[in-house]
């Protein structure tokens, strides 16, 4: 199972919502990650976590806030986006490790800020 | 931080011929060389990698060739069909240090008929 499950595929929210987002994979990786992507642009890196610690974090607005309850769940908070926060949004997964590259992404959660 | 160029940014070729598209990278700890394919509101999709530790891989009609010294790789798929019409991205990944992938600007990709 190369698998990387992303809920909900759609959301609409308002710029006063908090909404969540959901991603999951049961291939064992403990690296997850969230990128942002806007149209006709490349994703663009957010968060990452390694052993379900926050290793990276690129700036991010406090607005948006990540969560690793576990080895296999990666939820991004979202509260008080702006319409220019519309974008897709992308989990993947990979091992950790040297040689244990391979990046799975789920198919993404389309989100539009009103 | 690791800088990832790709160009052309725009490819049309009539199908048949070959498509080459380059990318180069800035940080020579980068060892990870992935190419994704993204068709229309769908997810990046991985077509091929390749390793530091090796020159060039293919997998049907497409390889990738990576050059360390000069710190460049690129893509080719020959016989270009229809349904390889779609963007295409490079990207760079390191084991060590920032593990993540930097993605290239990518390239559109039409296959005329």
């Amino acid at each position: 199972d190369t698998e990387v499950t992303q809920t909900p595929k759609h959301l609409v929210m308002g710029m006063t919502n908090k909404k969540s987002l959901k991603c999951e994979q049961h291939m064992g990786h403990r690296a997850m990650y969230w990128y942002k992507q806007k149209a006709k642009k490349p994703p663009e890196l957010m968060f990452v976590y390694s052993y379900e610690k926050l290793s990276i974090n690129e700036s991010v607005p406090s607005r948006f806030s990540p969560e690793c309850p576990n080895s296999s769940l990666l939820n991004l908070h979202l509260h008080a986006l702006q319409p220019e926060d519309s974008a897709l949004y992308l989990c993947a997964s990979s091992q950790v490790g040297q040689g244990a590259n391979t990046i799975y992404f789920g198919e993404g959660s389309w989100l539009t800020v009103v | 931080g690791e800088n990832v160029e790709q160009h052309p940014s725009t490819l049309s070729v009539q199908e048949g011929d070959s498509a080459v598209i380059k990318c180069t990278y800035s940080d020579s700890a980068s060892n990870y060389f992935p190419w994704y394919k993204q068709e229309l509101g769908k997810r990046p999709q991985l077509i091929i990698d390749i390793r530091s530790n090796v020159g060039e891989k293919k997998d049907q009609r497409i390889a990738v060739t990576l050059n360390k010294t000069a710190k460049h790789f690129s893509l080719h798929i020959t016989e270009t069909q229809p349904e390889d019409s779609a963007v295409y991205f490079c990207a760079a990944f390191m084991d060590t240090g920032r593990r993540a992938l930097t993605f290239g600007s990518g390239t559109r990709l039409q296959v005329q008929p």
